[in-house]
Protein backbone atom coordinates (compact mmCIF):
# COMPACT_ATOMS: atom_id res chain seq x y z
CA UNK A 1 0.00 0.00 0.00
CA UNK A 2 1.56 3.48 -0.98
CA UNK A 3 1.71 6.27 1.99
CA UNK A 4 -0.65 8.83 0.10
CA UNK A 5 -2.57 7.57 -2.71
CA UNK A 6 -4.27 9.64 -5.05
CA UNK A 7 -6.59 9.11 -8.23
CA UNK A 8 -4.66 10.12 -11.50
CA UNK A 9 -7.54 10.83 -13.40
CA UNK A 10 -8.43 12.61 -15.67
CA UNK A 11 -10.49 14.62 -14.81
CA UNK A 12 -12.23 17.04 -17.28
CA UNK A 13 -14.98 19.38 -16.69
CA UNK A 14 -16.78 22.30 -18.13
CA UNK A 15 -15.30 25.61 -17.15
CA UNK A 16 -16.50 27.44 -14.52
CA UNK A 17 -17.16 24.27 -12.64
CA UNK A 18 -16.57 23.21 -9.04
CA UNK A 19 -13.62 20.65 -8.86
CA UNK A 20 -12.95 18.26 -6.20
CA UNK A 21 -9.29 16.66 -6.01
CA UNK A 22 -8.54 14.27 -2.82
CA UNK A 23 -5.88 11.86 -1.37
CA UNK A 24 -5.81 9.50 1.58
CA UNK A 25 -3.05 8.54 3.24
CA UNK A 26 -1.43 5.97 5.80
CA UNK A 27 0.93 7.39 7.59
CA UNK A 28 -1.09 9.45 11.03
CA UNK A 29 2.38 11.03 11.62
CA UNK A 30 2.32 13.89 8.96
CA UNK A 31 1.40 16.77 9.90
CA UNK A 32 1.70 19.31 6.85
CA UNK A 33 -0.25 18.90 3.43
CA UNK A 34 0.28 20.60 0.54
CA UNK A 35 -1.27 20.99 -3.05
CA UNK A 36 0.76 21.63 -5.78
CA UNK A 37 0.63 22.23 -9.24
CA UNK A 38 2.25 20.87 -11.94
CA UNK A 39 1.98 22.33 -15.89
CA UNK A 40 3.30 20.13 -18.74
CA UNK A 41 6.95 19.48 -18.56
CA UNK A 42 7.55 22.08 -15.35
CA UNK A 43 8.41 21.93 -11.85
CA UNK A 44 5.39 21.77 -9.17
CA UNK A 45 4.61 25.29 -7.62
CA UNK A 46 3.22 25.32 -4.16
CA UNK A 47 -0.79 26.68 -4.32
CA UNK A 48 -1.21 25.96 -0.71
CA UNK A 49 -0.45 24.07 2.59
CA UNK A 50 -2.29 23.54 5.51
CA UNK A 51 -1.08 22.31 8.98
CA UNK A 52 -3.06 19.57 10.56
CA UNK A 53 -6.85 19.31 10.40
CA UNK A 54 -8.71 22.21 9.21
CA UNK A 55 -9.40 24.07 6.03
CA UNK A 56 -7.94 26.96 4.55
CA UNK A 57 -9.48 29.57 1.29
CA UNK A 58 -7.15 31.31 -0.90
CA UNK A 59 -9.08 32.82 -3.60
CA UNK A 60 -10.70 30.52 -6.02
CA UNK A 61 -9.07 27.46 -3.99
CA UNK A 62 -9.78 25.69 -0.59
CA UNK A 63 -8.35 23.06 1.03
CA UNK A 64 -9.24 20.60 3.54
CA UNK A 65 -7.67 18.25 5.45
CA UNK A 66 -9.40 15.45 8.03
CA UNK A 67 -7.13 13.85 10.10
CA UNK A 68 -8.93 11.45 11.85
CA UNK A 69 -10.07 9.80 8.41
CA UNK A 70 -6.55 10.61 6.97
CA UNK A 71 -8.35 11.97 4.12
CA UNK A 72 -7.28 15.60 2.24
CA UNK A 73 -9.41 17.63 -0.35
CA UNK A 74 -8.84 20.30 -2.32
CA UNK A 75 -11.80 22.42 -4.54
CA UNK A 76 -10.93 24.92 -7.10
CA UNK A 77 -14.18 27.10 -7.55
CA UNK A 78 -15.31 28.76 -10.98
CA UNK A 79 -12.64 26.59 -12.63
CA UNK A 80 -11.03 27.99 -15.73
CA UNK A 81 -9.09 26.15 -18.91
CA UNK A 82 -5.97 27.95 -17.30
CA UNK A 83 -6.40 25.76 -14.60
CA UNK A 84 -5.87 22.90 -16.64
CA UNK A 85 -2.36 20.92 -15.09
CA UNK A 86 -1.58 18.14 -12.45
CA UNK A 87 -2.42 18.63 -9.23
CA UNK A 88 -0.09 16.55 -6.48
CA UNK A 89 -0.82 16.43 -3.21
CA UNK A 90 2.34 16.10 -0.87
CA UNK A 91 2.70 15.63 2.90
CA UNK A 92 5.54 15.60 5.52
CA UNK A 93 5.36 14.88 9.29
CA UNK A 94 7.76 18.52 9.94
CA UNK A 95 7.67 21.73 8.57
CA UNK A 96 11.32 21.52 9.56
CA UNK A 97 12.83 18.84 7.62
CA UNK A 98 10.78 18.43 4.34
CA UNK A 99 10.66 14.96 3.07
CA UNK A 100 7.61 15.14 1.09
CA UNK A 101 5.71 12.16 0.24
CA UNK A 102 3.79 12.72 -2.81
CA UNK A 103 0.41 11.27 -4.17
CA UNK A 104 0.53 10.30 -7.88
CA UNK A 105 -1.13 13.62 -9.00
CA UNK A 106 -4.75 13.87 -10.96
CA UNK A 107 -4.72 15.30 -14.28
CA UNK A 108 -7.17 18.01 -14.95
CA UNK A 109 -8.69 19.59 -18.00
CA UNK A 110 -11.45 22.64 -17.78
CA UNK A 111 -12.67 23.12 -21.21
CA UNK A 112 -14.43 26.40 -22.69
CA UNK B 1 8.49 33.48 -4.31
CA UNK B 2 11.75 32.18 -4.51
CA UNK B 3 12.79 31.07 -7.71
CA UNK B 4 15.45 27.82 -8.78
CA UNK B 5 16.86 27.02 -11.58
CA UNK B 6 17.91 24.03 -13.70
CA UNK B 7 20.25 23.55 -16.78
CA UNK B 8 20.27 22.32 -19.19
CA UNK B 9 16.40 21.72 -19.83
CA UNK B 10 16.37 19.04 -21.69
CA UNK B 11 19.88 16.52 -22.73
CA UNK B 12 20.16 14.06 -24.99
CA UNK B 13 23.10 11.51 -24.63
CA UNK B 14 24.55 8.53 -25.69
CA UNK B 15 24.10 4.90 -23.46
CA UNK B 16 27.25 4.58 -21.32
CA UNK B 17 28.15 8.64 -21.44
CA UNK B 18 27.79 10.66 -17.82
CA UNK B 19 25.37 13.87 -17.65
CA UNK B 20 25.30 16.77 -15.14
CA UNK B 21 22.55 18.86 -14.24
CA UNK B 22 22.91 21.95 -11.83
CA UNK B 23 20.14 23.37 -9.73
CA UNK B 24 20.60 26.71 -8.51
CA UNK B 25 18.81 28.81 -5.62
CA UNK B 26 18.73 32.25 -7.73
CA UNK B 27 17.77 35.03 -4.73
CA UNK B 28 18.19 32.19 -1.23
CA UNK B 29 20.39 30.19 0.10
CA UNK B 30 19.38 26.61 0.52
CA UNK B 31 20.74 25.17 3.13
CA UNK B 32 19.24 21.54 1.97
CA UNK B 33 18.35 20.59 -1.50
CA UNK B 34 16.36 17.58 -2.74
CA UNK B 35 16.30 15.65 -6.21
CA UNK B 36 13.28 14.03 -8.00
CA UNK B 37 12.96 11.76 -10.81
CA UNK B 38 9.19 11.78 -12.89
CA UNK B 39 8.27 8.42 -14.67
CA UNK B 40 5.63 9.85 -17.94
CA UNK B 41 2.31 10.50 -15.74
CA UNK B 42 3.73 8.97 -12.61
CA UNK B 43 4.66 11.33 -9.75
CA UNK B 44 7.90 12.70 -7.65
CA UNK B 45 9.76 10.03 -6.66
CA UNK B 46 12.81 11.28 -3.73
CA UNK B 47 16.35 10.23 -5.05
CA UNK B 48 18.19 11.91 -2.53
CA UNK B 49 18.52 14.76 0.00
CA UNK B 50 21.88 16.97 0.15
CA UNK B 51 23.04 19.18 2.87
CA UNK B 52 25.39 21.71 1.43
CA UNK B 53 28.94 20.55 2.75
CA UNK B 54 27.83 17.15 3.62
CA UNK B 55 27.54 13.88 1.76
CA UNK B 56 23.97 13.41 0.40
CA UNK B 57 21.28 11.35 1.44
CA UNK B 58 19.94 8.38 -0.91
CA UNK B 59 17.26 7.20 -0.80
CA UNK B 60 16.36 3.61 -0.57
CA UNK B 61 16.88 1.27 -4.05
CA UNK B 62 18.76 4.77 -5.71
CA UNK B 63 22.29 3.91 -6.48
CA UNK B 64 24.73 6.25 -5.34
CA UNK B 65 27.35 5.15 -7.61
CA UNK B 66 25.10 5.97 -10.21
CA UNK B 67 23.33 9.02 -9.23
CA UNK B 68 26.64 11.53 -7.78
CA UNK B 69 25.27 14.79 -5.81
CA UNK B 70 27.38 17.46 -4.53
CA UNK B 71 26.02 20.58 -2.95
CA UNK B 72 28.86 22.70 -3.00
CA UNK B 73 27.69 26.29 -1.90
CA UNK B 74 24.74 27.54 -1.01
CA UNK B 75 22.82 28.22 -4.12
CA UNK B 76 24.43 25.36 -6.04
CA UNK B 77 23.77 21.37 -6.41
CA UNK B 78 24.60 18.90 -9.13
CA UNK B 79 23.54 15.82 -10.32
CA UNK B 80 25.57 13.57 -12.47
CA UNK B 81 24.01 10.59 -13.67
CA UNK B 82 27.06 8.55 -14.65
CA UNK B 83 27.32 5.42 -17.12
CA UNK B 84 23.66 6.41 -18.13
CA UNK B 85 21.39 4.06 -20.21
CA UNK B 86 18.27 3.97 -21.61
CA UNK B 87 15.91 3.33 -18.23
CA UNK B 88 17.60 6.82 -17.33
CA UNK B 89 15.48 8.56 -19.35
CA UNK B 90 13.43 10.38 -16.99
CA UNK B 91 12.58 13.82 -15.73
CA UNK B 92 14.84 14.88 -13.27
CA UNK B 93 13.47 17.89 -10.43
CA UNK B 94 15.01 19.84 -7.76
CA UNK B 95 13.95 21.91 -5.07
CA UNK B 96 15.49 23.82 -2.50
CA UNK B 97 14.82 24.57 0.53
CA UNK B 98 16.13 27.62 2.99
CA UNK B 99 15.99 26.56 6.82
CA UNK B 100 13.95 29.96 8.96
CA UNK B 101 11.92 27.56 11.45
CA UNK B 102 8.32 26.20 11.09
CA UNK B 103 7.23 25.35 7.30
CA UNK B 104 10.11 25.54 5.00
CA UNK B 105 8.55 25.35 1.64
CA UNK B 106 10.48 23.98 -0.70
CA UNK B 107 11.01 25.31 -4.17
CA UNK B 108 10.90 23.60 -7.49
CA UNK B 109 12.88 23.92 -10.44
CA UNK B 110 11.98 23.69 -14.01
CA UNK B 111 13.09 20.26 -14.29
CA UNK B 112 15.40 18.44 -16.62
CA UNK B 113 14.61 15.88 -19.10
CA UNK B 114 16.89 13.54 -19.97
CA UNK B 115 16.79 10.49 -22.86
CA UNK B 116 19.69 8.32 -23.21
CA UNK B 117 19.59 6.42 -26.78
Amino acid sequence: QKEVEQDPGPLSVPEGAIVSLNCTYSNSAFQYFMWYRQYSRKGPELLMYTYSSGNKEDGRFTAQVDKSSKYISLFIRDSQPSDSATYLCAMTASGGYNKLIFGAGTRLAVHP
Amino acid sequence: GAVVSQHPSWVICKSGTSVKIECRSLDFQATTMFWYRQFPKQSLMLMATSNEGSKATYEQGVEKDKFLINHASLTLSTLTVTSAHPEDSSFYICSAQSTSGGFNEQFFGPGTRLTVL
